[in-house]
């Protein structure tokens, strides 16, 4: 079946403007998470969605960033005048549960380049 | 301290070898531990997960786990060069939901 999809592959934006970021996740699954990579980094945990409760925004690093899931599916991780440090891939995957027993399994991801 | 800690590496073995990645953890309330693997320029892929005490195999790969020691290992039979990649070790704390910790990870360099 169909893995999760990101769109787009590729972002160059200029520094103050705003990027919206999109995550299709595999069907069925019930948890959405986004994280982002910087070069040579680990991932960087920025918020999950689990059915209808509210996220969990603990890894968000400014309210620059935010994210919304719609009818469950969807989520757009929007990033509002963007600087140089938020370029990155930013990468999100989905799961069967968010109880933690199952894996996640990620997206091609978005490379973000802020100039 | 690093919640999950890992070694950078670079860690080079040659082919046919075993490879043993190693992955240490700091919440002694970590429920469920995963393996990723993840090739240059691609998002990581999931390869092994493992919950309880002891080892759990699957193909050339074996994930063990000791609560006691907060540590989790991969191992690689065989290795290939196409194994080279770094390896991500990822916990969940199991009173956050479904977040991942996700370790620096282990470059593995596969020699032919």
């Amino acid at each position: 079946g169909a893995g999760v999809s990101q769109s787009p592959s590729n972002k160059v934006t200029e520094k103050g403007k705003d990027v919206e970021l999109r995550c299709d996740p595999i069907s069925g699954h019930t948890a959405l998470y986004w994280y982002r990579q910087s070069l040579g980094q680990g991932l960087e945990f920025l918020i999950y969605f689990q059915g209808n409760s509210a996220p969990d925004k603990s890894g968000l690093p400014s309210d620059r960033f935010s994210a919304e899931r719609t009818g469950g599916s969807v989520s757009t991780l929007t990033i509002q005048r963007t600087q140089q440090e938020d370029s990155a891939v930013y990468l999100c995957a989905s799961s069967w549960s968010s109880g933690g027993a199952s894996g996640q399994y990620f997206g091609p991801g978005t490379r973000l380049t802020v100039t | 301290q690093k919640e999950v800690e890992q070694n950078s590496g670079p860690l080079s073995v040659p082919e046919g070898a075993i490879a043993s990645l190693n992955c240490t953890y700091s919440d002694r309330g970590s429920q469920s531990f995963f393996w990723y693997r993840q090739y240059s320029g691609k998002s990581p892929e999931l390869i092994m997960s493992i919950y309880s005490n002891g080892d759990k195999e699957d193909g050339r790969f074996t994930a063990q786990l000791n609560k006691a020691s907060q540590y989790v290992s991969l191992l690689i039979r065989d290795s290939q060069p196409s194994d080279s990649a770094t390896y991500l070790c990822a916990v969940n704390k199991g009173n956050q939901g479904g977040k991942l910790i996700f370790g620096q990870g282990t470059e593995l360099s596969v020699k032919p």
